[in-house]
């Protein structure tokens, strides 16, 4: 069974950072290019990062670019968003999505909430 | 960036009956086009994708049509569990992977 379980979230002050990880398993992580969505709370989901298989190719959001930087490490099937000079603009889910290939999400995990205040 | 909407922004349905939402792109996606369900509390779900092609375990009773800038997702009898959030994604040209704002099914 496909498994992706984000952890890391929680509350951060401006202008500081956090780091996202989803552990995936059920599949061969390596194989499959991944992404991050994000959601603040009762609004729409919006794309942030891309990164692909071997972790070669990363592309980002203008809202994040500069800010957040995507990685992983296929030795531990895991994906990581790594969150600097956060704003409250920040606060959302944020779900790890699995990539078949076509840049479409055809399995999300659970989501992990970063919620940013002073 | 592409962008796309949604509408109507909320559409009332009785149960049993058919909910046709649309979705509308601002360039040419071909048939680049997504659709997700999403319910409270929950991470979106992949319905259809190629526009018309259903997604592993999606029931018939879902059916997307379109290309280039018009597409539409009909249920056609809807289930107690389809009242949910339903997104449209373009993923024609990208960076950035670009959604509509959703469509919110709700018991008439």
């Amino acid at each position: 069974e496909v498994q992706l379980v984000e952890s890391g979230g929680g509350f951060v002050h401006p202008g500081g950072s956090f780091r996202l990880s989803c552990a995936a398993s059920g599949f061969t992580f390596g194989t499959y290019e991944m992404h991050w969505v994000r959601q603040a709370p009762g609004k729409g989901l919006e794309w942030i990062s891309y990164i692909s298989s071997t972790g070669g190719t990363k592309y980002y959001a203008d809202s994040v670019k500069g800010r957040f930087t995507i990685s992983r490490d296929n030795a531990k099937n895991s994906l990581f968003l790594q969150m600097d000079s956060l704003g409250v603009e920040d606060t959302a889910f944020y779900y790890c999505a699995r990539d078949p290939g076509a840049a479409i999400f055809d399995f999300w995990g659970q989501g992990a909430l970063v919620t940013v205040s002073s | 960036e592409i962008m796309m909407t949604q509408s109507p922004a909320t559409l009332s349905v009785s149960p049993g009956g058919r909910a046709t939402l649309s979705c509308r792109a601002s360039q040419f996606v071909s048939n680049n086009l997504a659709w997700y369900q999403q319910k409270p509390g929950q991470p979106p779900r992949l319905l259809i994708y190629g526009a018309s092609t259903r997604a592993t375990d999606i029931p018939a009773r879902f059916s997307g049509s379109g290309s280039g800038t018009d597409f539409t997702l009909t249920i056609s009898s809807l289930q107690s569990e389809d009242f949910a959030i339903y997104y449209c994604q373009q993923y024609n040209v990208w960076p950035p992977l670009t959604f509509g704002g959703g469509t919110k099914v709700e018991i008439e």
